[in-house]
């Protein structure tokens, strides 16, 4: 009965590689949400998706990030041409269709920019 | 969302019972109270969650009040793995998790 899982845990990028982060929802989970945590702040919500569809992407940065949720597979939060303020860690987070639990989350993929 | 409205931080004795209070004073009739809580460095955990009814599992009871304004979160027991940032939520279903700076609790020894 595995939960979220997220991978990797940890991620170290130079300046303009790219990253990209998977997260695999729990068992019965349809809706996916990431979030990301810069060092010593709050968790900021980023993107919401359904299976092959962006639902609210109202805190994704404009320019170089992206999010997908395929049909077949984990959901990728894909981040180009990273910088140093990219440097965060990353949540995932999992619900059913009423979210009526609440939501799920992973343990976070740890992204450092060198 | 209706915002809602916790202290910055807040200390415990190791044993005693923490109370973590939470004010939302603009909820509406639909929306519920969430708890998580994010121990350092960890993805947050869902502690409990209700409407308006007080609510109790195993690790903490939920009490809120009769005109739903405020709540609080009870740990009974309180031990140093407690320690951490706790977040208070009022949203209705299928709505985002918006996470506000919450209450750092510290149990101390």
């Amino acid at each position: 009965n595995a939960g979220v899982m997220q991978n990797p845990r940890h991620l170290v990028r130079r300046r303009g590689q790219e990253a990209r982060l998977r997260c695999s929802p729990m068992k019965g989970h349809s809706h996916v949400y990431w979030y990301r945590q810069l060092p010593e702040e709050g968790l900021k919500f980023m993107v919401y998706l359904q299976k092959e569809n962006i639902i609210d992407e109202s805190g994704m940065p404009k320019e170089r990030f992206s999010a997908e949720f395929p049909k077949e597979g984990p959901s990728i939060l894909r981040i180009q041409q990273v910088v140093r303020g990219d440097s965060a860690a990353y949540f995932c987070a999992s619900s059913s269709a009423t979210g009526r639990h609440g939501y799920t989350f992973g343990s976070g993929t740890r992204l450092t920019v060198v | 969302d209706a915002k809602t409205t916790q202290p910055t931080s807040m200390d415990c004795a190791e044993g005693r019972a923490a109370n973590l209070p939470c004010n939302h004073s603009t909820i509406s009739g639909n929306e519920y109270v969430y708890w998580y809580r994010q121990i350092h460095s960890q993805g947050p955990q869902y502690i409990i969650h209700g409407l308006k009814n007080n609510e109790t599992n195993e690790m903490a009871s939920l009490i809120i009040t009769e005109d739903r304004k405020s709540s609080t979160l009870i740990l009974p027991h309180a031990t140093l793995r407690d320690t951490a940032v706790y977040y208070c939520i009022a949203i209705t279903y299928g709505q985002n998790f918006v996470f506000g700076p919450g209450t750092r609790l510290s149990v101390l020894p």
